[in-house]
């Protein structure tokens, strides 16, 4: 079994609809959750970063953790086609980050 | 001023030969990584270094040998390139328990 477990999509919205992603993680050492968005030929960049359950907001962007459920997601509101890139959940433990296997999102104009 | 810079971009070679990526970051971080992404986009830890040190050593082939000259540098030497080992090579660094900052990549490509 993979640490993180993520559906890699891809996934097709219209502009302006809410986009919903998600991981599973196995280990409950993980304590730190993150978000990178990477967009084709790119490296992955920091979108999201939360430590503990609940919600938290930037903007369009919410992510939310359920630790007694091994759950993250995030949410994307009125999605824009720059949105458009591949989302991948990473959880940071001993010096790695362990990551999802990434949702690849296209917001069609 | 690039946090994060990885050379080369683009690396075409041959089977059998050796090659060198570089990394440099200006961020200060002490921790300082390699991943790989494959043809499926999954992104794998390679190595860790924290302060020059290497701490994490994922079941690479002795092959693939990286380098940290200072806090600031982790290069990767690859010896006898094989087809398998084409893909993108991400050089990031980190505080602990921080968000880490990625390069661009090398897009290496094994002919």
């Amino acid at each position: 079994q993979k640490e993180v477990e993520q559906d890699p999509g891809p996934l097709s919205v219209p502009e302006g609809a809410i986009v919903s992603l998600n991981c599973t993680y196995s280990n409950s050492a993980f304590q730190y959750f993150m978000w990178y968005r990477q967009y084709s030929r790119k490296g992955p960049e920091l979108l999201m970063y939360t430590y503990s359950s609940g919600n938290k907001e930037d903007g369009r962007f919410t992510a939310q953790v359920d630790k007694s459920s091994k759950y993250i997601s995030l949410f994307i509101r009125d999605s824009q086609p720059s949105d458009s890139a591949t989302y991948l959940c990473a959880l940071p433990n001993d010096y790695k980050l362990s990551f999802g296997a990434g949702t690849t999102v296209t917001v069609r104009a | 001023d690039t946090a994060v810079s990885q050379t080369p971009k683009y690396l075409v070679t041959q089977m059998g030969n050796d090659k060198s990526i570089k990394c440099e970051q200006n961020l200060g971080h002490d921790t300082m990584y390699w991943y790989k992404q494959d043809s499926k986009k999954f992104l794998k830890i390679m190595f860790s270094y924290n302060n020059k040190e290497l701490i994490i050593n994922e079941t690479v082939p002795n092959r693939f040998s990286p380098k940290s000259p200072d806090k600031a540098h982790l290069n990767l030497h690859i010896n006898s390139l094989e087809l398998g080992d084409s893909a993108v090579y991400f050089c990031a660094s980190s505080r602990p328990n921080y968000g880490y900052t990625f390069g661009s990549g090398t897009r290496l490509t094994v002919v």
